[in-house]
């Protein structure tokens, strides 16, 4: 089955920088992947998908890179701010399984003011 | 915000009791989902739905069972709780295509379980 490793060590970066996260797999390319936020105690929300064809997607603050070669996306907060600090989840869309989603461990992101 | 709920929000019991935890969305999703998540732990899948009378296991063996007779309602029932089933239990629904255009899902606040 895929595997996905997010990076386990926090994340803390200064209020106004980029913060960069990676998500690698292991196994096949996914056809989708896709970045969810969840704050302690809460359940996840929905941030960005992108598809295995496309190369970079945005939304505001937020960008996702997907490299199907080196089996690997990044994710990006531009401009950070103290209310971007969160744990940032990525998960692959198993497709040929009926579209279940397999989840990394996450990456918790502090932005300090 | 997404509208699905679940009850309870913390729940604390003693071994052996039978429990349920309830899951309703008002979106009218044919999918919905259960996890497991222990603290700083990734989501495992333990049961998910495609629809009124489906129900499959997920990737994560389980003891708990589940039953969809309506759209909108998944409940999961511990027939006997156990100290290894001490953890924070997520729902989740999702619908073809969805607004990304690929299922994403929708997660409740989840419920938080602790068997003494």
């Amino acid at each position: 089955s895929q595997k996905i490793e997010q990076n386990s060590e926090a994340l803390n970066i200064q209020e106004g920088k980029t913060a960069t996260l990676t998500c690698n797999y292991t196994n096949y390319s996914p056809a989708y992947l896709q970045w969810y936020r969840q704050d302690p105690g809460r359940g996840p929300v929905f941030l960005l998908l992108i598809r295995e064809n496309e190369k970079e997607k945005r939304k505001e603050r937020l960008k996702v890179t997907f490299d199907t070669t080196l089996k690997q996306s990044l994710f990006h907060i531009t401009a950070s701010q103290p209310a971007d600090s969160a744990t940032y989840l990525c998960a692959l869309d198993e497709q040929a399984a009926g579209n279940k989603l397999t989840f990394g461990g996450g990456t918790r992101v502090l932005v300090k003011p | 915000e997404a509208d699905i709920y679940q009850t309870p929000r913390y729940l604390v019991i003693g071994t052996g009791k039978k429990i349920t935890l309830e899951c309703s969305q008002t979106m009218g999703h044919d999918k919905m989902y259960w996890y497991q998540q222990d603290p700083g732990m990734e989501l495992h899948l333990i049961h998910y739905s495609y629809g009124v009378n489906s129900t499959e296991k997920g990737d994560l063996s389980s003891e708990s069972t589940v039953s969809r007779i309506r759209t909108e309602h998944f409940p999961l029932t511990l027939e006997s709780a156990r100290p290894s089933h001490t953890s924070q239990y997520l729902c989740a629904s999702s619908e073809y295509p969805g607004t990304s255009g690929h299922n994403e899902q929708f997660f409740g606040p989840g419920t938080r379980l602790t068997v003494l």
